[in-house]
């Protein structure tokens, strides 16, 4: 079955643990990017990657890393997570840029960080 | 810069009732395509609907309909004959460009369909 897979679904931190949410997809798409939901505010772009080894800013990277040594793996990373981390997060991915074809997202990651 | 602007926090409507969702978009790119998304309340993201800046016939699929029109910068979404299960968030989202890679998202409208 075609899927993007995140985990763990749930997590719940305390302020300044290092964490990695992993992402794979099983659909060879070169274009893989992270985002985070919040109230009010939808869903804001972290960071996406056009390719193995080519990443780039969204609009809300700070605080965040990423890497794409393979094309089917896009973790994320917070090195030192805050409060204000706090999120829904979603992964997902695609044949080309998000314009030339739907996105296909992940289940979902609820963080709570304390 | 890109934006999409959902004006409706939250619409609540009886069982089939109609049910018109808002969407304007800003944009200065030529090429851009357009989205809906639904996430019902297990949380997941569905896609449904991609529309791009040169198409503007309206569609419909069962009971969804799409109005596009260039001239407002808007993509309205109708639910016709609501039903409990289109209660969801609804996402109007906007890439810009055909190798552009940020999809950017209003702010979602939850619709409630009461029984």
């Amino acid at each position: 079955e075609a899927q993007v897979t995140q985990n763990p679904r749930y997590l719940i931190t305390v302020t300044g643990k290092k964490l990695t949410v992993t992402c794979s997809q099983n659909m060879n798409h070169e274009y893989m990017s992270w985002y985070r939901q919040d109230p009010g505010l939808g869903l804001r772009q972290i960071y996406y990657s056009m390719n193995v080894e080519v990443t780039d800013k969204g609009d809300v990277p700070e605080g965040y890393k990423v890497s794409r040594k393979e094309k089917r793996n896009f973790p994320l990373i917070l090195e030192s997570p805050s409060p204000n981390q706090t999120s829904l997060y979603f992964c997902a991915s695609s044949f080309g840029g998000s314009g030339t074809s739907p996105l296909h997202f992940g289940n979902g990651t609820r963080l709570t960080v304390t | 810069a890109q934006k999409v602007t959902q004006a409706q926090t939250e619409i609540s409507v009886v069982e089939k009732e109609d049910v018109t969702l808002d969407c304007v978009y800003e944009t200065r790119d030529t090429t851009y395509y357009l989205f809906w998304y639904k996430q019902p309340p297990s949380g997941e993201l569905v896609f449904l609907i991609r529309r791009n800046s040169f198409d503007e016939q309206n569609e419909i699929s069962g009971r969804y309909s799409w109005n596009f029109q260039k001239s407002t910068s808007s993509f309205n979404f109708t639910i016709t004959a609501s039903q409990v299960v289109d209660s969801a968030v609804y996402f109007c989202a906007l890439s810009a460009g055909s190798n552009d890679y940020k999809l950017s998202f209003g702010a979602g409208t939850t619709v409630t369909v009461r029984a």
